[in-house]
């Protein structure tokens, strides 16, 4: 079964402070790992598309990168406004559609502190 | 461009209840689908579609139904509702296969 776990579940972090937030998986045939934003009360937000292990991304103060494991969202000298949750979600296995396997983690939740 | 939308944006619902959440997308995606998401569960699929008349179930099915009558509609009917489909609903389109969704606005439902 495949799974994606997250960590840490909550993060909170003084304005300027970098960090990274983990996401570890477990699946049969990644076909692309994707991390979205999500604002309270907002759906998901796309941020990126890793395809392959030592893939990298960048967007302002994100850079997401792929291992054959894990995947990190790496965030430098955050803002108070990149406080959300950040999702992780692996795309898996062989079907003619996808979607069928997509799977999520739970978020991490990200709180910048002025 | 408006996206994906949703409606209604809140819902409360007695049990046995059944009820339509609206899913509408102008971007011309082929795929679209439903997902609700539990405080410590992450978003699950619910069901999916490839395109207008072809749908099909995803992780958590049971006591949902859909249909695509066209490419821009894909709305989600509950059947007679349980206190256990309380959630967040989130429709979402892609424009293929391994491509970045786009979600809605979301849809809380309270079922009583």
């Amino acid at each position: 079964e495949d799974q994606v776990t997250q960590s840490p579940e909550a993060l909170r972090l003084q304005e300027g402070e970098s960090s990274s937030l983990n996401c570890s998986y477990t699946v049969s045939g990644l076909r692309g790992l994707f991390w979205y934003r999500q604002d309270p009360g907002k759906g998901p937000e796309f941020l990126f598309t890793l395809y392959s292990a030592g893939e990298e991304k960048e967007k302002e103060r994100l850079k997401a990168t792929l291992t054959k494991k894990e995947s990190f969202l790496h965030i430098t000298a955050p803002k108070p406004e990149d406080s959300a949750t950040y999702l992780c979600a692996v795309q898996a296995g062989r079907s003619n559609f996808g979607n069928e396997k997509l799977t999520f983690g739970t978020g991490t939740r990200l709180t910048i502190i002025p | 461009n408006a996206g994906v939308t949703q409606t209604p944006k809140f819902q409360v619902l007695k049990t046995g209840q059944s009820m339509t959440l609206q899913c509408a997308q102008d971007m011309n995606h082929e795929y679209m689908s439903w997902y609700r998401q539990d405080p410590g569960m992450g978003l699950r699929l619910i069901h999916y579609s490839v395109g207008a008349g072809i749908t099909d179930q995803g992780e958590v099915p049971n006591g949902y139904n859909v249909s695509r009558s066209t490419t821009e509609d894909f709305p989600l009917r509950l059947l007679s509702a349980a206190p256990s489909q309380t959630s967040v609903y989130f429709c979402a389109s892609n424009a293929g296969v391994i491509t970045e969704a786009f979600f809605g606005q979301g849809t809380r439902l309270t079922v009583v």
